[in-house]
């Protein structure tokens, strides 16, 4: 079952802090982050796995919280850079085979 | 080091004509996924190949639809008699083993049907 994004859009200007929220009504194994530009090829951003072990890059951070079958990723000062589309998907094991993704937050960052 | 390849970027199809869409993985990648993107929505996973094999593809339309992945070669994506409905686009991923957390992602092939 697709996991659920919020908020499905943002607005926020450079400097500004925003939250993208993933939930899913099954129990999660692992948490993927992508982040999508406009007419290009999905990029991979974080992982989370159950257990607390996260894996990522660039100054983006996330939150996995397995009680609440959640996961939030978090931009702080943000840049131009981050516009996009940040879609969550969620894997049956710590892989990144056969992701089920959401629909995607469209973040957009004006100067 | 060359990503994922996939060509065309653009095919436009008539309704009942084939679509042969091709996916070369990263160099050393033995694993790959074919997602498909309607307009505004998520990437819906269609099928998980290994050189050769079909390991998954309960993401594929039960007609119409097939997939390879032969020993030598592109993955190739196989739309049969496409309809309007099949208007996506189509993106491809690659890892180098099943444990892998990070797939990288092609630019994908946009598919209009008119």
């Amino acid at each position: 079952q697709q996991p659920v994004q919020s908020p499905q859009a943002v607005i926020l200007r450079e400097g500004e802090d925003a939250v993208i929220n993933c939930s899913s009504s099954k129990a999660l194994y692992s948490v993927h982050w992508y982040r999508q530009k406009h007419g290009e090829a999905p990029v991979f951003l974080m992982i989370l796995l159950k257990g607390g072990e996260q894996k990522g890059h660039e100054k983006i951070s996330a939150s996995f919280n397995e009680k609440k079958q959640q996961s939030s990723l978090y931009l702080t000062a943000s840049q131009l850079s981050y516009s996009g589309t940040y879609f969550c998907g969620t894997g049956r094991s710590g892989s990144a085979r056969q992701l089920t993704f959401g629909s995607g937050t469209q973040l957009t960052v004006l100067p | 080091n060359a990503g994922v390849m996939q060509n065309p970027r653009h095919l436009v199809r008539r309704r009942g004509q084939e679509a042969r869409l091709r996916c070369s993985p990263m160099k050393g990648h033995s694993h790959v996924y074919w997602y498909r993107q309607l307009p505004e929505e998520g990437l819906k996973f269609m099928v998980y190949l290994q050189k050769e094999n079909i390991i998954d593809e309960s993401g594929m339309p039960k007609e119409r639809f097939s997939a390879e992945f032969p020993k030598e070669g592109p993955s190739i994506l196989r739309i049969q008699q496409v309809v309007r409905g099949d208007s996506a686009a189509y993106f491809c991923a690659s890892s180098p083993d099943r444990g892998a957390t990070e797939a990288f992602f092609g630019q994908g092939t946009r598919l209009t049907v008119v």
